[in-house]
């Protein structure tokens, strides 16, 4: 079983939707979840931290539940320029901050 | 953004063959890693430092070798390369807890 595991994709959806990622780790001592965003060829960038408690950042909602070992990551108002790969990544326990990258999934906004 | 370094950008090169992938970082981050990233599989872990001389391997890490002499620099080797090294590099760096990235080494093993 891989550490961290994604809905593989593609989402395809219409300008305006709502779409929701998930997201499930196998290490039950991580610590820290992030959700990248990354454009075709490009690097991958940080698109929000996820904390305990749930955060939002505009149009974008992060949960966790760690009980269910489950991250999820919801995009309101979908855009045209929202499309690209979601990376779901785990920070690993042991003092070496060693972080983990799901497979990615990918949305596709279209008009 | 980070200051983060990847060099060469882009490299072919032919099997058998040694390869050195530089990443250099000016952020003074004590954590780097080195990722591969190939379709169908995300990001996976080839080797990470977590201080000078400090490396560990991650996932993915037969046929790779790494060196951190200084902060700032986390070599990356393939010793023989073969077809199946053929992919897309990424170098990282975090401080406390975001990760930022490299723009990437496109490396053809042909």
């Amino acid at each position: 079983r891989k550490e961290v595991e994604q809905d593989p994709g593609p989402f395809n959806v219409p300008e305006g939707a709502t779409v929701a990622f998930n997201c499930t780790y196998s290490n039950s001592a991580s610590q820290s979840f992030f959700w990248y965003r990354q454009d075709c060829r490009k690097e991958p960038k940080l698109l929000m931290s996820v904390y305990s408690s749930g955060n939002e950042d505009g149009r974008f909602t992060a949960q966790l539940n760690r009980a269910s070992q489950y991250i999820s990551l919801l995009i309101r108002d979908s855009k045209l320029s929202d499309s690209a790969t979601y990376l779901c990544v785990v920070n690993t326990p042991g003092g070496y901050n060693k972080l983990i990258f799901g497979a990615g999934t990918r949305l596709a906004v279209h008009p | 953004d980070a200051g983060i370094t990847q060099s060469p950008r882009h490299k072919v090169t032919e099997t058998g063959t040694p390869v050195t992938l530089r990443c250099h970082q000016t952020e003074n981050h004590r954590y780097m890693y080195w990722y591969r990233q190939d379709p169908g599989h995300g990001l996976r872990l080839i080797h990470y430092s977590y201080g000078v001389k400090d490396t560990d391997k991650g996932e993915v890490s037969d046929g790779y070798s790494v060196s951190r002499s200084k902060t700032e620099d986390f070599l990356l080797t393939l010793e023989s390369a073969t077809s199946s090294q053929t992919s897309v590099y990424f170098c990282a760096t975090t401080g406390d807890t975001e990760a930022f990235f490299g723009q990437g080494t496109r490396l053809t093993v042909v």
